[in-house]
């Protein structure tokens, strides 16, 4: 089955600085790769999402770039903010019927610091 | 719109007790999932319904643990007997029809297992 790594497991930050956090995938059939952020008591949700027949894909502050030969993607936050803080987790899945059945990596806790 | 639903928030129970956790998915959403994270560690999945039927259920981790959907709407995992590697998040989530929809999470059900 799927494996993700996902590193570092925390990260802090001065508030403006850019912070980056890495996944590797083990299956090369993973074609869809979401992020969702979780902060303190809340649910999950889904900030940026990545397929595999796209290399980088951003949305104001926030990119995701994927590289399919290597098996790895990674989450860019520029600028960051103190409310950014959070849990951040990376997945992965195939389309199709597996589609929904995400496989995360361990998450990431970022701070970042006023 | 409502999104998903969980209760209760939070369970504390007796090692070899029962308890019943209940998911409310987003109305029309026939796609809904049962979600755990142990400990800190990445989210694991549990089971996946397409509408009342099960469409995977390859990560529940043992006979302790059941899954109902009747109906097709609210969902329930029991969990009889408890055991004190039970404890944990559980988190819902629920998505439309099409493949490439969203996932979108309940807030967690919190079970701890004394």
């Amino acid at each position: 089955g799927e494996n993700v790594e996902q590193h570092p497991s925390t990260l802090s930050v001065q508030e403006g600085d850019s912070a980056v956090i890495k996944c590797t995938y083990s299956d090369s059939a993973s074609n869809y790769f979401p992020w969702y952020k979780q902060e303190l008591g809340k649910r999950p949700q889904l900030i940026i999402d990545i397929r595999s027949n796209v290399g980088e894909k951003k949305d104001q502050r926030i990119a995701v770039t994927l590289n399919k030969t290597a098996k790895h993607f990674s989450l860019h936050i520029t600028e960051t903010q103190p409310e950014d803080s959070a849990v951040y987790f990376c997945a992965a899945t195939g389309i199709g019927t597996s589609y929904g059945k995400l496989t995360f990596g361990q998450g990431t806790i970022l701070t970042v610091h006023p | 719109e409502a999104g998903v639903t969980q209760f209760p928030s939070h369970s504390v129970i007796e090692k070899g007790q029962t308890v019943t956790l209940r998911c409310d998915p987003i109305s029309g959403h026939d796609n809904l999932y049962w979600y755990r994270r142990v400990m800190g560690k990445e989210i694991k999945f549990l089971l996946h319904f397409v509408k009342e039927s099960k469409q995977d259920e390859s990560g529940m981790p043992n006979n302790r643990f059941l899954a109902e959907r009747t109906g097709g709407t609210y969902s329930t995992l029991k969990v009889q007997p408890a055991e004190l590697e039970d404890s944990g998040v559980y988190f819902c989530a629920s998505r439309g029809e099409f493949n490439t929809g969203e996932l979108f999470f309940g807030e967690g059900s919190r079970l701890t297992v004394l």
